[in-house]
């Protein structure tokens, strides 16, 4: 499967500030899924880009995937205590249904 | 909306027993998908079925084995348990009809995951 590395591993955020997690693959991918874990539960779908260069908003994440279609980043606005949690990249082939997910960022915010 | 169900949410089992885990996918799910998660780690693919049939197949041990049955749901078997093999294993279902054209990926839609103790 694809393999995709994920940076960095553990973000402190203070309240209100912003952070940018990456992905990054030395293979093309055919698409890459974001997901959310918060702490005990189970990864939850966030967002999937499929096209060279895709930028996706969902109110104050975004999501980008690059032009050569080798690495990936999440960067969240105006951090809250809400967004704490693991965030994985997870890269799919096409026509490989399984996904191989980033190592995730674990993310805490200080209030 | 209906969600992937998994049960037991809890086992704890000792060294060499047997544990069965289930998985009921989304309704009208085609695909179903198991992920072992050891503490800290990210999720690792085991196996997945499609409409009943061995789709793909990642770090499972042999050890372990899983079908998929007539109503769509999962059951991970699991023998000869050891201690690494505790870790929480979540279960996800998908929809081939959904899958996003062109390159795209079934969205995998996560269950709350069945937590394994090995003692």
């Amino acid at each position: 499967g694809q393999q995709v590395m994920q940076i960095p591993q553990y973000q402190h955020v203070q309240e209100g500030e912003d952070f940018t997690t990456y992905c990054n693959s030395s293979t093309t991918l055919s698409n890459i899924q974001w997901y959310k874990q918060r702490p005990g539960g189970h990864p939850v779908f966030l967002i999937q880009l499929v096209k060279s260069g895709e930028v996706k908003k969902q109110k104050r994440l975004t999501f980008q995937f690059g032009e050569a279609k080798k690495n990936s980043s999440l960067h969240i606005t105006a951090t809250q205590t809400t967004d704490v949690g693991t965030y994985f990249c997870a890269a799919g082939g096409r026509g490989d249904y399984k996904l191989s997910f980033g190592a995730g960022t674990t993310v805490t915010v200080r209030a | 909306a209906a969600g992937v169900i998994q049960s037991p949410r809890h086992l704890i089992k000792e060294k060499r027993e047997t544990a069965t885990l289930k998985c009921y996918p989304i309704p009208r799910h085609d695909t179903v998908y198991w992920y072992q998660q050891g503490p800290g780690q990210d999720p690792q693919f085991l196996i997945s079925f499609y409409e009943k049939m061995q789709s793909d197949k990642g770090s499972i041990p042999d050890r372990f084995s899983a079908q998929q049955f007539s109503d769509y749901h999962s059951e991970l078997n699991m023998s000869s348990l050891e201690l690494g093999d505790s870790a929480l294993y979540f279960c996800a279902s998908s929809s081939r009809r959904d899958r996003v054209f062109f390159a795209g990926t079934d969205t995998q839609y996560f269950g709350p995951g069945t937590r394994l103790t090995v003692l």
